[in-house]
């Protein structure tokens, strides 16, 4: 059964740093991972898509990669402004496009002005 | 392009009485999956849709249940609400094939049973 865990679950820093959010999985045998931020009480906003012949995605001041055979991905997130305070979630798919996607917990993160 | 639309945004229930919330996905997908998202449990998958055929489920109980149309719009609805439906019922919607399964989420439906 494919468990994603995420870690940190809360992080705070100072605006400017730069920042690494964890995520692992139990399964190596994915199809994709999807990295989502949600504000509060608002739904998910898609960031970085990898697919599972990659090893990294890049947008703007975001960084994704995956090491799907140690069952790993990082969002590397650069100069970090108090807009990026949110819910950022790991979510993974298993072999096929419908298999149910699994998300992990997520990490609080919070950039203090 | 218009993103995913969830209707309502908000609704208030009872115990015991049944809603439905509906999802119209994105131009040209045809996938809907809906999840449910509690602050103890964090999202949970409940079902997926596609061409009006329900692919995947989740472990819900019978009282969830959905459909979707033939213009790939979806419907989820539960009956015989409880305390602890209280949740954001999210929708998301993907093209559905492999190797595209990328998904754009709604905003959500935020239901409060009392």
């Amino acid at each position: 059964k494919q468990e994603v865990t995420q870690i940190p679950a809360a992080l705070s820093v100072p605006e400017g740093e730069n920042l690494v959010l964890n995520c692992s999985f139990t399964d190596s045998a994915i199809y994709n991972l999807q990295w989502f931020r949600q504000d509060p009480g608002k739904g998910l906003t898609s960031l970085l898509l990898i697919q599972s012949s990659q090893r990294e995605q890049t947008s703007g001041r975001l960084n994704a990669s995956l090491d799907k055979s140690s069952g790993r991905s990082t969002l590397y997130i650069a100069a970090s402004q108090p807009g990026d305070s949110a819910t950022y979630l790991c979510a993974v798919s298993k072999k096929t496009s419908y298999d149910k996607v699994i998300f992990g917990p997520g990490t609080s993160l919070s950039v203090i002005p | 392009k218009a993103g995913v639309t969830q209707t309502p945004r908000y609704l208030i229930k009872t115990r015991g009485q049944q809603v439905t919330l509906s999802c119209s996905p994105i131009s040209g997908h045809r996938s809907v999956s809906w999840y449910q998202q509690t602050p103890g449990q964090g999202l949970q998958f409940l079902f997926e849709y596609f061409s009006e055929t329900q692919r995947n489920k989740g472990n819900f109980p019978g009282r969830f249940s959905g459909r979707q149309f033939s213009n790939s719009r979806s419907e989820m609805n539960v009956s015989t609400l409880e305390l602890g439906d209280s949740a954001l019922y999210l929708c998301a919607s993907s093209n559905g094939r492999e190797g595209g399964w990328g998904y754009t989420f709604g905003s959500g439906t935020r239901l409060t049973v009392v």
